[in-house]
Parts: C-alpha cells; structure tokens; sequence
C-alpha cells in the first residue's frame, strides 16, 4: 500500500516562474492538505481539499498561490511568479475520512527560487 | 495570536536513557493532539496521539501526557535509541476548525549520544 507520493521531490525556479507541485493521496484517502515548512520551524498549514472541492484555504497567500484536487488525478499546488520567499519545504498529506484524525504526510518537495 | 509552542528546541540524550519532549498550547478549544517525527530530508511521521478527554497514553516506547489544567503536552521517549534522532512536532486540531486543520508547534530537536 503506497504511501503519499509527491513530486518532483526537489524543485528549482527562478524568480518569476511557476512552480507546480503535485500530491497523490494514499489508495482509498479522498482528502488532502498543504502545508508548508520554512528551516528549522513547524509546518504551517496552508489548504485542505477534498476531490473537485476547497474546503478550507485559510493558510494560504491570497495571490499567486492556488490549489486543485480535481475528480481523476493528483492534486496540485501552483505558486505563480515565485519569489526567492516562496522558498520552503511543501508537505502534503492525506486522510480518508472527513473527521478522521491522522493524517498521512508525503516526503515533501523542496522548492528553491533563485 | 493563540499557537502551540515548544520550551526546549534541543534536547541531548545519551543512548539508553528517556527523553522527555515539552509542548505547550493556547487554545482550549484544541481537542485533539498529535506528536509527530521528523528525520531530515523527510515528512513527519505519525507517532502517537491523544484526545483531550484523556491524560495519558502509551504506545510502544512512547507515552503522550497531557494537562488540559496547564495546557501542556509531553512525549516520552523509553530507552531512547540512536533511530530516535530527529526533530520532533507536536500538533493540535481545534474543535472549531473546518476540516482537519493541524497547528504545528516550532520542535525540538533530539540529538542521541551513543
């Protein structure tokens, strides 16, 4: 049973650039969350979404940043005309149920904007 | 704003001994809590959780206390083991939140000594 994928797992952009990130829930799991983690601190939450719905994007940036997790295929996170501040570690995770407490964390991708 | 916080951001432990993780929380609306493991270049890895109508619980080499009086949450580690090197977060989910939005706290960091 596959865990959460993610990837790419590291990412360079330049300023300016898109950056899409894209997650693959674990098999049977229909909700995902962003978070994100600058060095040396505790991830921050971002988005959580269920399959073609956003049901909370109370974390994330009101420009440039948006997130999908359409009907068939990965969610993504895009960060448009990246900054060198957008330069983070991006965790996804997944659950399967809507009230269920754990949630399942990816391996990350590494962004780095030049 | 309210937040979940960690006392110590390093803890050295020779092998053998128990480690004892610190947090603390704000927001008694936070019923849910979760400690997670962090090794470098990886996602946080679920250890072991607690829910606020408990003080106590144990899993295999860990026990999670928690004092809703004082709004404090600790990890102890058994007979800590060099595997047992990594940054260390605890979470809290609120009963207010939409979804299952997890507010991480800063880390520590356990560094074990063979």
């Amino acid at each position: 049973n596959a865990g959460v994928m993610q990837n790419p797992r590291h990412l360079v952009r330049r300023r300016g650039q898109e950056a899409r990130l894209r997650c693959s829930p674990m098999k049977g799991h229909s909700h995902v969350y962003w978070y994100r983690q600058l060095p040396e601190e505790g991830l921050k939450f971002m988005v959580y979404l269920q399959k073609e719905n956003i049901i909370d994007e109370s974390g994330m940036p009101k420009e440039r940043f948006s997130a999908e997790f359409p009907k068939e295929g990965p969610s993504i996170l895009r960060i448009q005309q990246v900054v060198r501040g957008d330069s983070a570690a991006y965790f996804c995770a997944s659950s399967r149920l809507a009230g269920g407490n754990e949630q399942f964390f990816g391996p990350g991708t590494r962004l780095t904007v030049l | 704003g309210e937040s979940v916080g960690l006392h110590l951001p390093t803890l050295s432990v020779q092998e053998g001994d128990n480690s004892i993780i610190n947090c603390a929380y704000s927001n008694s609306a936070s019923d849910y809590f979760i400690w997670y493991k962090q090794e470098s270049g990886k996602g946080p890895q679920f250890i072991i959780d607690i829910r606020s109508n408990m003080d106590k619980r144990q899993g295999q080499r860990v026990t999670v206390l928690l004092n809703k009086t004082v709004k404090h949450l600790s990890l102890q580690i058994a007979a800590t083991q060099p595997g047992d090197s990594a940054v260390y977060f605890c979470a809290e989910k609120r009963r207010e939140a939409a979804g299952n939005k997890l507010t991480f706290g800063g880390g520590t960091r356990v560094l074990v000594k063979p």
